[in-house]
């Protein structure tokens, strides 16, 4: 079956700190892939995602992707991060099709200290 | 740009009732949509996929019986929870997937609290 794993469940930074979030899927054909933000109270919001093509993805305020197939991981990335940024972050897989059909990776709090 | 709009987005309901919650996309047709559960500090769980005009798929460990879904136009799902108990309680959250190829939308979400 597929499966998202997030290794880190709960990141404290402190702003302008890097951030590097990880993200490992099981699933050996093709897949789509997703990070998703959810801020204190709101919805989810997709931050970016891959589908094909160039495997460095930039998504909105700064966050990027990179999609490594031989690792089967889409590690989240952001240079500095900003008290803003606190919030939930999910990775999400759509695999074998355009089906609409996303599996959730656990979650990874982030907590950022001003 | 598209948007998934749910309601209610919180409800109260007393144990043994049944609740509706609707899932719309305002602005385009979603022939596919798909409901979640998501509990506290948890990620998201998919519960089922709704499909215009036919019967919902429901994933494994999911009681059909007891999240009844419909979709019966291209713009609105429905999830039903019967005989809810306080388990039921949780953040039910639905997506819609338009035409564009891998555009999902997420809705707000709804808080259900069965007491």
């Amino acid at each position: 079956a597929q499966s998202v794993s997030q290794h880190n469940h709960h990141v404290i930074l402190s702003e302008a700190a890097s951030l590097e979030l990880g993200c490992n899927y099981s699933y050996g054909g093709t897949v789509n892939l997703f990070w998703y933000v959810q801020y204190p109270g709101q919805h989810l919001q997709l931050l970016l995602k891959y589908f094909s093509g160039d495997p460095l993805v930039k998504g909105i305020k700064g966050f990027e992707a990179e999609f490594i197939k031989s690792k089967f991981s889409f590690n989240l990335r952001k240079p500095s991060v900003q008290w803003s940024d606190t919030a939930e972050y999910f990775c999400a897989v759509n695999a074998g099709g355009n089906t609409g059909k996303l599996i959730f990776g656990q979650g990874t709090t982030l907590q950022v200290k001003p | 740009g598209a948007v998934v709009s749910q309601h209610p987005s919180r409800v109260i309901c007393k144990s043994g009732t049944s609740v509706k919650i609707e899932c719309r996309s305002l602005d385009f047709q979603a022939t596919t949509m798909f409901w979640y559960r998501q509990f506290p500090k948890k990620s998201l769980m998919l519960m089922a996929t709704s499909n215009e005009g036919s019967k919902a798929t429901y994933e494994q460990g999911v009681e059909k019986d007891k999240f009844l879904i419909n979709h019966a136009s291209l713009t609105l799902s429905t999830l039903t929870v019967t005989s809810a108990h306080p388990e039921d309680s949780s953040f039910y959250i639905c997506s819609a997937r338009t035409g564009v190829v891998h555009t999902i939308y997420f809705g707000e979400g709804s808080w259900l609290t069965v007491v």
